[in-house]
């Protein structure tokens, strides 16, 4: 199993400012994934980090709001632009075994809670 | 479109008792399904999947799942609940034949079950 971890674990922002979480994995992933989970409710995919290309991002989501780097195969970040209190949320880092199979596990990180005020 | 549906948001079970947490889904193909938990301030964590074959699965923590194809449904199971298996446990599908943004790679989580195991 992979590894993951988020910095920072929580922040309080004010509006209008950004936020860039980081996450780290202890071992060589294919694919990595940025999820948000607002307040008592599921997980909300954001988009893929894709190494070497640009992020691929689900509907309702865009580049402008949530730029998204992936220099290497162990780490990726996911910056929160322009923040507005409905982006208040735990967003979590997600990575996909080496071997790229469809069947592989998707392994989570523990989450980086983002109160914006 | 893939989808996964917990129909109970909070399940109440006695210590020692059995416990089961409930999971349907929709899908085109075959599907790959998921359970994960998360406990208070952690992240998700895996408990176990499905993917072909045998349709009992046995996962982490002593949990398990039986997959039914003719009801669409994954529900997780464990013999025995302890206290600590208090936590928001999530389903997830991931239908390998369909082609989105993300290849087949799209995984589609369940409004959780909050399950609290009484002493």
């Amino acid at each position: 199993s992979a590894v993951i971890s988020q910095k920072p674990s929580r922040d309080i922002c004010q509006r209008g400012t950004s936020l860039t979480i980081q996450c780290q994995v202890d071992s060589q992933v294919t694919m990595m994934f940025w999820y948000r989970q607002q307040p008592g409710q599921s997980l909300t995919l954001i988009a893929t980090a894709n190494q070497g290309s640009e992020a691929t991002y689900e509907s309702g989501f865009v580049i402008d709001k949530f730029p998204i780097s992936r220099p290497n195969l162990t780490f990726s970040t996911l910056t929160v632009s322009n923040m507005s209190p409905e982006d208040s949320s735990i967003y979590l880092c997600s990575a996909k075994q080496r071997t790229g199979a469809s069947t592989d596990t998707q392994y989570f990180g523990p989450g980086t809670r983002l109160t914006v005020l | 479109a893939q989808s996964v549906a917990q129909p109970e948001d909070q399940v109440n079970v006695a210590e020692g008792n059995p416990l089961t947490v409930k999971c349907t889904y929709s899908v085109s193909g075959n599907p790959y399904l998921f359970w994960y938990v998360q406990y208070p301030n952690r992240g998700l964590q895996f408990l176990l999947k499905y993917i072909t074959g045998d349709n009992l699965v046995k996962g982490s923590y002593g949990f398990e799942a039986e997959f039914n194809k003719s009801q669409t449904s994954f529900h997780l199971k464990k013999p025995s609940a302890l206290v600590s298996d208090s936590a928001l446990y999530f389903c997830a599908v991931r239908d390998p034949t369909t082609i989105s943004n993300f290849g087949n790679e799209k995984l589609t989580f369940g409004t959780g079950t909050r399950l609290t195991i009484i002493p």
